[in-house]
């Protein structure tokens, strides 16, 4: 059964680097039909698509965080990863790891999610 | 990019009883290509609806998704204690995807 792990560390300080991990267990990473996805939901609101990469190699980011998110993955790991730069209170937000179906377009598979605080 | 809303925001029910739940959108939904998720304290969020009107896997039939364009339902018909949860509309048919803004249900 396929599973999904966040990991990385629960508080980052403003102008800093959010790192996280995704380690996928249950299925490899190196399927043609998903997409791998990371979403957040900062305190209070609704669910924010961060951005999407698939093994092969492609990335998509949202328009609006694209200039400060770097999405990879380490094929041998079988785990992907986020980086958000020059994070301010508003990153602060449940970080939830995700696959993309790619052809039925829907986030059939969630990880648990991680709680990142950004503060001094 | 799409906005999402739902309604309403709570829905106090007993089980048993029947939801309704509605999610609009800002324009029309490419390809029907909506989807919906329940979300409990403490879970990963889980897959319902995709496709506007297709079950996941595993999911009971008490669940249907409907409508079109910029209109679409989740309907719960008769309410089991596990289903009081906040539910999510996501449409990814005019990139970039985007969430409505969740609809809590709650028991009465």
């Amino acid at each position: 059964q396929l599973q999904l792990q966040e990991s990385g560390p629960g508080l980052v300080k403003p102008s800093e680097t959010l790192s996280l991990t995704c380690i996928i267990s249950g299925d490899s990473i190196k399927t043609d039909s998903y997409w791998w996805a990371w979403i957040r939901q900062p305190p209070g609101k609704r669910l924010e698509w961060i951005g999407s990469i698939h093994y092969r190699g492609p990335t998509d980011y949202y328009p609006s965080l694209k200039s400060r998110v770097t999405m990879s993955m380490d094929l041998s790991k079988n785990q992907f990863s986020l980086k958000l730069q020059s994070v301010t209170a508003a990153d602060t937000a449940v970080y939830y790891c995700v696959r993309w179906d790619g052809y039925d377009g829907d986030f059939d598979i969630w990880g648990q999610g991680t709680m990142v605080i950004v503060s001094p | 990019e799409i906005v999402l809303t739902q309604s309403p925001g709570t829905l106090s029910l007993s089980p048993g009883e029947r939801a309704t739940l509605s999610c609009r959108a800002s324009q029309s939904v490419g390809s029907n290509f909506l989807a919906w998720y329940q979300h409990k304290p403490g879970q990963a969020p889980r897959l319902l609806i995709y496709g506007a009107a297709s079950r996941a896997t595993g999911i009971p039939d008490r669940f249907s998704g409907s409508g079109s364009g910029t209109d679409f339902t989740l309907t719960i018909s008769r309410l089991e204690p596990e289903d009081f949860a906040v539910y999510y509309c996501q449409q990814y048919g005019n990139p970039p995807q985007t969430f409505g803004q969740g609809t809590k249900v709650e028991i009465q």
